[in-house]
């Protein structure tokens, strides 16, 4: 079964260190994106990309990149973690429709604790 | 910004008993869908309504869009347990391309 997983689960790390969470979706979904949630603001759009090589900032981008060399993966890099930057970070994505915007299918979602 | 805002926060009822959660948000929108979320774990799909639909059904779930006052509401009916989670309605807004931007959610609690 086709499947969008996330790694690692769990991680502290400490302030300033680069960290990278991977996402891999075996959907072969154009499109995919990096969501962050956190107690009273939802998920918050980080980055997204609508194919390979395609990459846009969401709404809450700075501090963070990705970079799409593969349909498969998007991982979300973290350049200079900040206490900031804990919360709990979810990728997904989604068909391609044309002016449509289809469902979107989640991983489980990495916490990410920056001490 | 969040563009859809849901109302309750939260929501706790008996089993047995229906449970609605409101929707509303700012800009014209091309589909608004809602997910639930179980503790713990990602988002799944429940259910999605185009601009131009009035209401649609899933099972126990019924959803309803009304455009001209930009809201939404997600009604499941002869709630159980099993549906306690936080339930999120998202928009998609027009000429926003394939993104969706989620409310804050409703914790709804389904006491046995």
């Amino acid at each position: 079964d086709a499947e969008i997983t996330q790694s690692p689960r769990h991680k502290i790390t400490e302030t300033g260190r680069q960290v990278t969470l991977a996402c891999h979706q075996t959907w072969n979904h154009n499109n995919m994106f990096w969501y962050r949630q956190d107690l009273g603001h939802g998920l918050r759009l980080i980055h997204y990309s609508y194919g390979v090589q395609d990459t846009n900032k969401g709404e809450v981008s700075d501090g963070y990149s990705v970079s799409r060399s593969n349909t498969e993966d998007l991982p979300l890099t973290l350049e200079s973690a900040a206490s900031s930057q804990t919360s709990v970070y979810f990728c997904a994505s989604s068909e391609s429709e044309r002016g449509y915007t289809g469902e979107l299918f989640f991983g489980e979602g990495s916490r990410l604790t920056v001490l | 910004s969040q563009q859809g805002e849901e109302d309750p926060q939260a929501l706790s009822i008996q089993e047995g008993e229906n449970a609605t959660m409101n929707c509303s948000y700012k800009t014209s929108i091309n589909n608004l869908q809602w997910y639930r979320q179980n503790s713990g774990r990602g988002l799944v799909h429940l259910i999605l309504i185009r601009s131009n639909e009035r209401e649609k059904h899933s099972g126990r779930l019924r959803v309803t869009l009304d455009t001209s006052k930009k809201s939404s509401s997600l009604l499941i009916t002869a709630s159980r347990a099993a549906d306690t989670a936080s339930y999120f309605c998202a928009t998609a807004p027009n000429n926003a391309g394939n993104m969706l931007t989620f409310g804050g959610g409703t914790r709804l609690m389904v006491k046995p």
